[in-house]
């Protein structure tokens, strides 16, 4: 069955470290897009990438970063520069037409160590 | 920016009655997606809203789009168990969406 693959499910990053997530989709989407949800505060968009080798900033992208140089994956690395990580990571993918749309995994939870 | 604002921010009914929860935008609205997540999973998407006095449903949920009021609203009948859980609306932006704050629903038995 066609979806969207978050890895891990838990994550633990102690003070300082580089921590990357995982997100694999076989849905053949070009777009995919990395939200952040907060208790209370809904989705915040962190990155999206229309078509490989491209990616745009969201509203909150200070202290990540994305790659995208395969379609099927566009993996998010938590950097130490992010003084607050402590979240539920969510990443997404549809076809990049403006009514379509967008299928979620089931989440990363990160916490700090 | 886009704002979406929900109300209520939480609701708790009693199994078998009705509810609403609505969706507000400060911007016009182009389009509207309606999304369930349950606690610590990915988000489901229900349905989505194109015109203005569109209503569309799915099984017991109906959700209708008022343009000029530049809200939405998502009604559920005879509530059960397993509609518990936050929903969500996205608002169609370009290249993206925006999403609301999210509505926690618990349904009592």
């Amino acid at each position: 069955d066609g979806g969207i693959t978050q890895s891990p499910k838990y994550l633990f990053r102690k003070e300082g470290q580089n921590v990357t997530l995982s997100c694999e989709q076989n849905l053949n989407h070009d777009a995919m897009y990395w939200y952040r949800q907060d208790p209370g505060q809904g989705l915040r968009l962190i990155y999206y990438s229309q078509i490989v080798n491209d990616f745009q900033k969201g509203d909150i992208a200070e202290g990540y970063s994305v790659s995208r140089e395969k379609k099927e994956s566009f993996p998010l690395t938590v950097t130490s520069a992010q003084k607050n990580p402590t979240a539920f990571y969510l990443c997404a993918s549809s076809t990049p037409t403006r009514y379509q749309p967008q299928h979620f995994g089931d989440g990363t939870r990160l916490s700090i160590l | 920016s886009q704002e979406l604002e929900q109300s209520p921010q939480s609701l708790i009914v009693q199994e078998g009655k009705n509810l609403t929860i609505n969706c507000t935008s400060s911007k016009t609205l182009y389009g509207l997606y309606w999304y369930k997540q349950k606690y610590g999973e990915g988000l489901i998407f229900l349905m989505m809203l194109q015109k203005g006095g569109e209503e569309k449903s799915h099984e017991k949920i109906t959700a209708k789009l008022d343009e000029k009021k530049q809200q939405s609203s998502l009604h559920i009948t005879a509530s059960q168990p397993s509609h518990a859980g936050i929903y969500l609306c996205g608002a169609v932006g370009f290249q993206k969406l925006v999403f609301g704050t999210g509505t926690r629903l618990l349904v009592s038995p």
